[in-house]
């Protein structure tokens, strides 16, 4: 059965540095995403690609945050100078037309 | 903007009981309804879903959902629930359209005694 992967599985960073987690979807899907989980948290929205833009974004998706679809099959989010409220666990997730996202296991940064 | 109420935080059962964990959700439409359900330290997996037609769906695991339209709930159900069912569960609503963002709910944790 087709599934997302994510790598790392898990990035320790220090603060300021720039970090890129890396996802390949469901190689048919067209929509792709990125949610978040900050630890004891809800899952949370941070931004959809379609057709290689951004189609929707959320309030935490500010400047620090980039998102690529650098060829065929990567996804990836950057972000350019890390804070210690960015440790959270990040999400990557794809849907066809019919809006079932599938998800990855997921990133977990660590920002010391 | 939709949101989505869990209003339990935390339940606790016997193996072997039945469950309910509860779901309203707010939105102006009928929205795509589903429920995940996270185990520790593993990503999200699907349990099942309502986008249309009969109200009660069927998932995995021998889970079970009902939309119920006029209390804006959809609240997922099991009848024996196994150890193996200790998780988080995930209730979250998507708009009736292709690549919106999902919203999620709080969150249950749930607890299965032996």
């Amino acid at each position: 059965e087709p599934e997302v992967t994510q790598t790392p599985s898990h990035q320790v960073t220090q603060m300021g540095q720039e970090v890129i987690l890396r996802c390949v979807p469901i190689s048919n899907h067209l929509y792709f995403y990125w949610y978040r989980q900050i630890l004891g948290q809800k899952v949370e929205f941070l931004v959809s690609f379609y057709n290689n833009e951004i189609s929707e974004k959320s309030e935490i998706f500010d400047d620090q945050f980039s998102v690529e679809r650098p060829d065929g099959s990567n996804f990836t989010l950057k972000i350019r100078s890390t804070k210690l409220e960015d440790s959270a666990m990040y999400f990557c997730a794809s849907s066809g037309l019919d809006d079932e996202q599938f998800f990855g296991p997921g990133t977990r940064l660590t920002v010391l | 903007a939709q949101s989505v109420t869990q209003p339990d935080i935390h339940i606790t059962v016997s193996e072997g009981a039945s469950l309910e964990l509860r779901c309203n959700y707010s939105y102006g439409a009928t929205p795509y309804l589903f429920w995940y359900v996270q185990s520790p330290g593993q990503g999200l997996q699907l349990l099942l879903k309502y986008f249309s037609g009969d109200t009660l769906v069927q998932g995995i695991k021998g889970f079970e959902a009902e939309f119920k339209r006029s209390q804006s709930s959809f609240n997922l159900r099991k009848p024996s629930v196994h150890w193996s069912d200790a998780a988080e569960y995930f209730c979250a609503v998507v708009q009736e359209t292709s690549g919106s963002r999902l919203t999620f709910g709080e969150g249950t944790q749930l607890t299965v005694n032996p």
